[in-house]
């Protein structure tokens, strides 16, 4: 069964500065996607940005970019210049490629950003 | 807004009883994911519809049902309720497969509170 670590409960990070949340996998599968979701105070879970696995450059979304190791089974995700908005819980997630599609979420980074 | 709209967003209610919790999609999505968030479980995959057909079960237990309907809007069903039921309930409604920014990634709806007293 594929499964989603997260070993940084919580983080903090300084306004305009740059911190990265890791994140490993574990699978037998070559098709997945892997997801990095953020639940800001207000509940609602966001989707931040997402990787497939059969590519090899790391996605990016404005000041959003992973680092994604496939060999290594890592998929961490760096915000650089932080703003007080991104305070939140980041959950990373695997999904198969198969027809189930179901998200297995790691158990969350609580990320605090001091102004 | 998500476009995945879940009622009712609140729910306080006693052990014993039975609550509904609704979900209508984002138009044009066909895949419907029930999930739970606790404290002590965190994010758990309850069960997946596609086009009102159950496609996986994950950890739902026998007290909790689900259907999606054929205007594709989808229900939860909890009874027996106990107090370790009280949670957050997300909707997620997916993309169609294929190509593109919105495929196959899951869209989740604001989530129905619970609360079993």
């Amino acid at each position: 069964a594929q499964t989603v670590t997260q070993s940084q409960p919580e983080m903090s990070v300084q306004e305009a500065e740059t911190v990265t949340l890791s994140c490993t996998y574990d699978t037998s599968e070559s098709d997945y996607y892997l997801f990095w979701y953020k639940q800001p105070p207000s509940r609602q879970m966001i989707l931040v940005i997402r990787q497939e696995a059969y590519k090899q450059q790391n996605a990016t979304e404005n000041r959003f970019s992973v680092n994604f190791q496939k060999a290594a089974k890592s998929f961490s995700l760096k915000i650089s210049d932080s703003q007080l908005g991104d305070a939140a819980m980041y959950f990373c997630a695997y999904r198969s490629g198969g027809a189930t599609n179901k998200l297995i979420f790691g158990t969350g980074t609580l990320l605090a950003v001091q102004p | 807004d998500s476009g995945v709209t879940q009622t009712p967003k609140h729910l306080i209610t006693a052990t014993g009883q039975r609550v509904t919790l609704r979900c209508s999609p984002r138009s044009g999505d066909l895949s419907v994911y029930w999930y739970q968030q606790s404290l002590d479980q965190g994010l758990q995959f309850l069960i997946h519809y596609y086009n009102g057909e159950e496609r996986a079960k994950g950890n739902i237990l026998e007290r909790f049902s689900a259907q999606q309907f054929p205007d594709l809007h989808s229900e939860l069903n909890l009874s027996s309720l106990e107090l370790g039921d009280s949670a957050l309930y997300f909707c997620a409604s997916r993309g169609r497969t294929g190509l593109g920014p919105g495929a196959n990634v899951l869209t989740f709806g604001a989530g129905s509170r619970l609360t079993v007293l």
